[in-house]
């Protein structure tokens, strides 16, 4: 057990449907992540935020929108989304952004998204 | 441009024997290290982590040996066994590269055979 719980484990939509992705961290963090893991690349960093701020978008299409309505939560909002999408999609929590090498990044398990 | 290059992609090794996971990096800010383990079906999981004024780090069977002068750093497994088969990434970063951002390696997919 983690402290990160990811819902939904699979998801499988379609190219124009809307759907949203959830993290609950019970770590007492204050920065979440979201990162993208397809099969033989980089885990990815889509976006951070720090006390419920974004802090960071990396070049993340328009499609995938965050939100982090408290600093246990971190949603990630679908919508018309693209085949190469598919991948799995993973929420980390850390204390903080400014200490870098103090604290590590907490991972969920993630969601298998997959866009027929 | 990926800032952290690890190899090999797979690895197959026999229980009880060391494995050996190799990573390379060329940004000189970098100051901090980690390891991290996935299995099946499940996020990654820090395993260790070394920060460069260190040379190695030894948490039980697992080492990170780090060469600060080639800018490389590799992950030692002694007496693999079964229970280590999974992915493992190596993984970077900076203050300087803004938001506790980890720049990951590719991933190493280790099976160790009984």
């Amino acid at each position: 057990e983690t402290g990160v719980t990811q819902t939904p484990r699979h998801l499988v939509m379609g190219m124009t449907n809307k759907k949203s992705l959830k993290c609950e961290q019970h770590l007492g963090h204050n920065a979440m992540y979201w990162y993208k893991q397809s099969a033989k690349k980089p885990l990815e960093l889509m976006f951070v935020y720090s006390l419920e701020e974004r802090v960071e978008n990396n070049s993340v299409p328009s499609r995938f929108s965050p939100e982090c309505p408290n600093s246990s939560h971190l949603f990630l909002h679908l919508h018309t989304l693209q085949p190469e999408d598919s991948a799995l999609y993973l929420c980390a929590s850390s204390q903080d952004i400014n200490r870098v090498g103090n604290q590590p990044q907490h991972f969920g398990d993630g969601t298998r998204l997959s866009i027929l | 441009q990926q800032q952290v290059k690890q190899s090999p992609q797979s690895l197959i090794v026999q229980k009880g024997g060391i494995s050996i996971i190799n990573c390379a990096y060329e940004n000189t800010a970098f100051d901090y290290f980690p390891w991290y383990q996935q299995f099946p079906g499940k996020g990654p999981a820090l395993l260790i982590a070394i920060r460069p004024d260190v040379s190695e780090k030894k948490e039980g069977r697992f080492t990170i040996s780090f060469n600060k002068s080639a800018k490389q750093f590799s992950l030692h497994i002694m007496d693999s066994q079964p229970g280590d088969s999974a992915t493992y990434f190596c993984a970077a970063s900076s203050r300087g590269t803004g938001a506790n951002n980890l720049f990951f390696g590719t991933g190493t997919r280790l099976t160790v055979i009984p």
